[in-house]
């Protein structure tokens, strides 16, 4: 079956040039989370979606990084401005309603960015 | 400090042998504790769910809370090479945003 899926699996970046990276979350999941992973640390939340909106985006660092999910399926997560500082792995997770009834989110295999 | 300690190995032990790994937190506002697998350049799954203090098993897998203690654990049994990932512990205050520990890298020596 589909699980969650994320495009593309590897980027390499210019420092200042802009990024786009994509979610498909597992179909019927109304729950989306962006996640972000650096070396030798566990993942770090950066924004929540229920359906269409951002239900808590406490953890997005800066300005420079902003998500959308306009049809309530798939997902963008966009950052401006790269800087050598956003090197990781950037994880997409979906869940059927939310996450804590069961503790169960269903993670992708992650965008892993470099920027140089 | 961070709100969630979890030593990040690397821990290596025999085939058979039980493991033992752990994690502790500082906010006592934790409410629900996970545990999750992740292979080498997978994304974690979730092996684990707890929301009170006291052991729970599944198959070989036993979740330990204890908050008084604040500390967490996970014990696994009869150890086998597939187990060999990075285990990370993960908390939530009631909310959607779950907190990791930094994991520990586990290999199974066959």
């Amino acid at each position: 079956g589909a699980g969650v899926s994320q495009t593309p699996s590897n980027k390499v970046t210019e420092k200042g040039k802009y990024v786009e990276l994509r979610c498909d979350p597992i179909s019927g999941h109304t729950a989306l989370y962006w996640y972000r992973q650096s070396l030798g640390q566990g993942p770090e939340f950066l924004i929540y979606f229920q359906g269409t909106g951002a239900a808590d985006d406490s953890g997005l660092p800066n300005d420079r990084f902003f998500a959308v999910r306009p049809e309530g399926s798939v997902s963008t997560l966009k950052i401006q401005r790269t800087e050598r500082g956003d090197s990781a792995v950037y994880l997409c997770a979906s869940s059927p309603t939310s996450g804590i009834s069961t503790g169960e989110l269903f993670f992708g295999e992650g965008s892993r960015l470099t920027v140089l | 400090q961070k709100e969630v300690e979890q030593d990040p190995g690397p821990l290596s032990v025999p085939e058979g042998a039980i493991v033992s790994l752990n994690c502790t937190y500082s906010n006592s506002a934790f409410q629900y504790f996970m545990w999750y697998r992740q292979y080498s350049r997978k994304g974690p799954e979730l092996l684990m769910y707890t929301y009170s203090s006291g052991n729970k098993e599944d198959g070989r897998f036993t979740a330990q809370v204890d908050k008084s203690s604040k500390y967490i654990s996970l014990f696994i049994r009869d150890s086998q090479p597939s187990d060999s990932a990075t285990y990370l512990c993960a908390m939530n205050k009631g909310n959607e945003k779950l907190t990791f520990g930094t994991g520990t890298r586990l290999t199974i020596i066959p």
